[in-house]
């Protein structure tokens, strides 16, 4: 597609089951960003891929929460165990390199509701 | 720890007055980078603009320009001759990563362009 996609676009669950995000993004780009966006924390960085390496994973918020992508290509976002304070919007980018690049701009994609009840 | 502070929490200004939103950040790395996104009702994040720390250039993009300045730790956003289609959330970010990793997002200001 055109731009980044995410699916589901809104998932309800029950607290202590998993589920699984998913993230398709713009096709060529090797850098990719998962954000968490919730009511009481605000915008906050989770990981980043290049490729389907991801050299930090210090961002994630628990051990209930991983994180994959292959191909290069897909990436997936699981949480493990929902717990309500996991209710959230999960947003995803994608750039060609990394950020940082003077020539490299972040591609949003339409965020999935989380929520845990 | 890095920490990036929008005070404005919600501005509301009539359509074609000038807007600007204030971002202070603190870090103690030399290098970093900082970012400004705009997020509309829809609520897909919009990248706007990124600066460098060594590059203190103003930048000017039609209706938008961003004035950062190290000596007061500021990146401030101004839009002028504002639209309604500019009411958004605004978020000012800073990362110190070399490849954009570790964000730290401000909390946002609201803003409200009123026909």
């Amino acid at each position: 597609g055109a731009g980044v996609s995410q699916s589901p676009s809104n998932k309800v669950t029950e607290k202590g089951k998993d589920v699984e995000l998913r993230c398709d993004p713009i096709s060529g780009h090797t850098a990719l960003y998962w954000y968490r966006q919730s009511l009481g924390q605000g915008l906050e960085f989770l990981i980043y891929f290049q490729g389907n390496s991801a050299p930090d994973k210090s961002g994630l918020p628990s051990d209930r929460f991983s994180a994959e992508r292959t191909g290069g290509s897909v990436s997936t976002l699981t949480i493990q165990r929902t717990q309500q304070e996991d209710s959230a919007v999960y947003l995803c980018a994608s750039s060609l390199g990394g950020t940082t690049s003077s020539t490299d701009t972040q591609y949003f994609g339409p965020g999935t509701r989380l929520t845990v009840l | 720890a890095q920490k990036v502070t929008q005070a404005q929490t919600e501005i509301s200004v009539v359509e074609k007055e000038d807007v600007t939103l204030d971002c202070v950040y603190e870090t103690r790395d030399t290098t970093y980078y900082l970012f400004w996104y705009k997020q509309p009702p829809s609520g897909e994040l919009v990248f706007l603009i990124r600066r460098n720390s060594f590059d203190e250039q103003n930048e000017i993009s039609g209706r938008y320009s961003w004035n950062f300045q190290k000596s007061t730790s500021s990146f401030n956003f101004t839009i002028t001759a504002s639209q309604v289609v500019d009411s958004a959330v605004y978020f000012c970010a800073l990362t110190a990563d070399n490849y954009g990793q570790n964000f730290v997002f401000g909390p946002g200001t609201r803003l409200s362009v009123l026909p």
